[in-house]
């Protein structure tokens, strides 16, 4: 079945760490986006890409830096930069009209949960 | 520039009871409007979509939203709520280009009681 795979589920991190969150989609969508999201404040975009080896910053992108080498892929690292990085990380791509919107929405990962310890 | 706000970041209702969820939304120009589910630890699930068709939309688990221009609002409801209910639900927005992207509202936790 096609869909989006994030991973790990959990992640712990010590301070001053880098870590990189996988995301892999096999729906041939050309778009892909990560959002952060905290309790009270919905889903906030840190990045997203339209097409391979290209990105553009999301609201919220200071601290955060992602590749996108492979359609199919697009990680997240969350760097030492990012000083409050305990959030649960999503992951969605669509399909990529150009100059609207997309009409059948954003497919989803299950999310990373990211801990600072 | 797109927005939403969704009213009340909790709602309780009783099992059976109408479910109102309320999303108002903020756009220059005509947009299209998505209702998302997201259970504890799992990603978001597409409820139902506005797209300028029908103003009525229905979505899956027999969830339906009605598309206001007048009153910009996009709220969702169900006639008889079930114990499987409960999650957290996401309002969102998309504009014409707006660049594919979804501007989301801060959520809604749905309690459903015995």
């Amino acid at each position: 079945d096609g869909g989006i795979t994030q991973s790990p589920k959990y992640l712990f991190r010590k301070e001053g760490q880098n870590v990189t969150l996988s995301c892999e989609q096999n729906l041939n969508h050309d778009a892909m986006y990560w959002y952060r999201q905290d309790p009270g404040q919905g889903l906030r975009l840190i990045y997203y890409s339209q097409i391979v080896n290209d990105f553009q910053k999301g609201d919220i992108a200071e601290g955060y830096s992602v590749s996108r080498e492979k359609k199919e892929s697009f990680p997240l690292t969350v760097t030492s930069a990012q000083k409050n990085p305990t959030a649960f990380y999503l992951c969605a791509s669509s399909i990529l009209v150009a100059g609207d919107p997309p009409l059948s929405g954003y497919t989803f990962g299950s999310g990373t949960r990211l801990t600072v310890v | 520039a797109q927005s939403v706000t969704q009213l009340g970041s909790h709602v309780s209702v009783s099992e059976g009871a109408l479910v109102l969820l309320r999303c108002n939304y903020s756009s220059s120009v005509p947009p299209y409007l998505f209702w998302y589910v997201q259970y504890p630890n799992q990603g978001l699930q597409l409820l139902l979509k506005y797209t300028s068709a029908a103003t009525l939309v229905k979505g899956i688990n027999g969830f339906e939203a009605e598309f206001k221009k007048s009153e910009t609002s996009f709220h969702l409801t169900k006639p008889s709520a079930h114990m499987s209910d409960a999650a957290e639900y996401f309002c969102a927005v998309s504009e014409p280009g707006g660049g594919n992207k979804l501007t989301f509202g801060t959520g809604t936790q749905l309690k459903v009681e015995l």
